[in-house]
């Protein structure tokens, strides 16, 4: 059972290019998220859809775009790329409330240079 | 809005001994989750334990239990017989109990290194 599937785990890239995260779950969850980790900050999150068709702001959702494809896919783009951006990348998923927690991918670590 | 704050950035502890990860949260709502995760040096986020606030009873996984004080909203988590795989970054995570769609929020983490 594969649960939550990013793609790529790692990508450098550089200042002013644009690239999109993929993120696929298999266990039929309404509710999709994305995270980014940073050292000492804990994870904050960017953007996340409550179902299919529907996205919303989280905390720091400046120069991220997200497009909910279907109930699996959730992806997130960035636009032009800046070094602020570096940082490892979660997608998370969740259910109807059943046990209450996230079900997390493997992050995908991104360098802007 | 919800806030979670672990004061602890590191703790160590000795192979075998006790040790306690502190984390206090603010919100006003009554009815939510409570979660520790950890993270080991792979970077997979994996759930340790998790506590519904409506239930008065501590949250116990076997070597992990918490102290979940409602009215003070503290929740912490002790680790009993550390082990060094237990060394990883933990993070205490909270989560309103509504619609089914609700963000969980983080804090800071705390890293805690065992000693052998």
């Amino acid at each position: 059972n594969a649960g939550v599937t990013q793609t790529p785990k790692f990508q450098v890239l550089k200042t002013g290019q644009s690239m999109t995260l993929q993120c696929a779950q298999d266990m039929n969850h309404n509710s999709m998220y994305w995270y980014r980790q940073d050292p000492g900050m804990g994870l904050r999150l960017i953007y996340y859809s409550a179902s299919e068709g529907t996205t919303d702001k989280g905390e720091v959702p400046n120069g991220y775009n997200v497009s909910r494809l279907n109930k699996r896919e959730f992806s997130l783009r960035l636009e032009s790329a800046a070094p602020s951006q570096t940082s490892v990348y979660f997608c998370a998923s969740s259910g109807r409330l059943n046990t209450g927690e996230l079900f997390f991918g493997e992050g995908s670590r991104l360098t802007v240079l | 809005a919800q806030t979670v704050t672990q004061s602890q950035p590191e703790m160590s502890v000795q192979e075998a001994e006790t040790v306690t990860l502190s984390c206090t949260y603010d919100t006003s709502e009554s009815d939510y989750y409570l979660f520790w995760y950890k993270q080991p040096p792979s970077r997979q986020m994996i759930l340790v334990i998790r506590q519904e606030a409506y239930k008065q009873q501590n949250a116990t996984e076997n070597r992990f239990s918490v102290n979940f004080q409602k009215a003070a909203k503290s929740f912490s988590l002790k680790i009993s017989d550390s082990q060094l795989g237990d060394a990883a970054m933990y993070f205490c995570a909270y989560r309103a109990r509504r619609g089914g769609s609700e963000k969980l929020v983080f804090g800071k983490g705390t890293k805690l290194t065992v000693n052998p």
